[in-house]
């Protein structure tokens, strides 16, 4: 499985952007991009994905480098709420099903 | 929400008994998850499923089986239970791949400490 390399911890303000780097040196042409968050003591949390354009959604946008080996979370205006590990994931399929390879994400903490 | 529910949520239970942990879903998707997550590290897959009676192994599936009779529902089942199986085990489920059927939804954890 490809693999995604992360800085093990962020820290950030309250209300200001946060951008979170991801290195996949090793993806292929047809892997997917996906971001996942895990606030404490709950699961992981959709937030975003992406093959080669940039994405928004209501959550973060995701910047995709244009030979794809590495991409960032952006989150625009970061709030206390946003406090969690983030996870870069390359998302492998096998009929279907999706098969992600979590690593150890960055754990972002957020001061008020 | 995903109507994901787990159960039970917290169990203790002694080396070398069988465990059964159950998955439920609402959202009659097609695939399901089994993941477990140690301290300070991120989620393993152990199996899916990618249909009724359709599973499959996982990178961490050994000492561990699972089965799918019905679409709802997803057990896991630890034959003998272990130390080193003592973990958090998350659920998850999603509706296939491609456009919005992209996310997995997760349930909220079983956690498993083994005596």
């Amino acid at each position: 499985d490809a693999k995604t390399t992360q800085p093990n911890s962020m820290e950030s303000n309250e209300e200001e952007p946060v951008h979170l780097p991801c290195n996949h040196s090793t993806i292929s042409g047809t892997d997917y991009i996906h971001w996942y968050r895990q606030l404490p003591s709950q699961g992981p949390e959709y937030v975003i994905h992406g093959l080669t354009s940039n994405v928004n959604n209501r959550m973060a946008s995701l910047a995709i480098a244009e030979d794809r080996k590495s991409s960032t979370l952006i989150l625009h205006r970061a709030t206390l709420r946003d406090a969690a590990v983030y996870y870069c994931i390359l998302r492998d399929e096998y009929q279907g099903a999706q098969k992600l390879v979590f690593g150890q994400g960055t754990r972002l903490t957020i001061n008020p | 929400d995903a109507g994901i529910t787990q159960s039970p949520r917290h169990k203790v239970t002694e080396t070398g008994t069988p465990v059964t942990l159950r998955c439920h879903q609402t959202e009659n998707h097609r695939y399901m998850y089994w993941y477990r997550q140690d301290p300070g590290h991120g989620l393993r897959l152990i199996h899916y499923s990618y249909g009724v009676k359709d599973t499959d192994k996982g990178e961490v599936s050994d000492g561990y089986s699972v089965s799918r009779s019905k679409t709802e529902d997803f057990l896991l089942t630890l034959e003998s239970a272990t130390s080193s199986q003592t973990s958090v085990y998350f659920c998850a489920i999603s509706e296939g791949v491609g456009g919005n059927s992209d996310e997995q939804y997760f349930g909220p954890g079983t956690r498993l400490t083994v005596t």
